[in-house]
């Protein structure tokens, strides 16, 4: 199975802040890659697909890039709504695998 | 406005079965492509199983661990997916939702909200 490491696990940051999430790929996927966010007791939600096509809906202060097998989320300016939980999903492969997740909590 | 609605979740002994629906509204179902994903207790998320669609002749696909146990189904003409669970163990217990894939790339565009399903005796 194709693993993503996600890094940092967990940040702290202030509204306003700009903020950057790393899924590190373990073997090559090309762009087939998805950032969720999920916030406690609800479902995940699609931000970003194809490594950095922006979901219909989603504020544009959420951006994603491919380098290689790294991939990044980035939010421009952090605002108090997206305090949750990311992860990376690749969808090259079978399984489909999801990243450890990145936990990001008020400073 | 898409809604895709779990149900049939509850609490069940190792060793048994349940049952999970998933009913969809506000998309065409029978174009998109349909996953299970499950989320143990404080755990990050974890594939469980997909159907394609009728294009793709209904072809399914598993996590190895729950390949065997668990089946994954559809009924097009009731917009509904289902998720057939034998042969339960305790790590089994999770949040399980249902998503659509669509397009390309196949990310998983919406998800229900969930159901618990706990294994236990």
């Amino acid at each position: 199975d194709i693993q993503l490491t996600q890094s940092p696990s967990f940040l702290s940051a202030s509204v306003g802040d700009r903020v950057t999430i790393t899924c590190r790929a373990s073997q090559g996927i090309s762009s087939y890659l998805a950032w969720y966010q999920q916030k406690p007791g609800k479902a995940p939600k699609l931000l970003i697909y194809a490594a950095s096509t922006l979901q219909s809906g989603v504020p544009s202060r959420f951006s994603g890039s491919r380098s290689g097998t790294e991939f990044t989320l980035t939010i421009s300016s952090l605002q108090p709504e997206d305090f949750a939980t990311y992860y990376c999903q690749q969808l090259n492969t079978y399984p489909p695998t999801f990243g450890q997740g990145t936990k990001v909590e008020i400073k | 406005e898409v809604q895709l609605v779990e149900s049939g979740g509850g609490l069940v002994q190792p060793g048994g079965s349940l049952r999970l629906s998933c009913a969809a509204s506000g998309f065409t179902f029978s174009d998109h492509y349909m996953d299970w994903v499950r989320q143990a207790p404080g755990k990050g998320l974890e594939w469980v199983g997909r159907t394609r669609n009728k294009a793709n002749s209904y072809t399914t696909e598993y996590a190895a661990s729950v390949k065997g146990r668990f089946t994954v189904s559809r009924d097009d003409s009731e917009n509904s997916l289902y998720l057939q669970m034998n042969s339960l163990k305790t790590e089994d217990t999770a949040v399980y939702y249902c998503a659509s894939s669509t397009g390309t790339y196949r990310q998983f565009d919406f998800w229900g909200q969930g159901t618990l399903v706990t294994v236990s005796s």
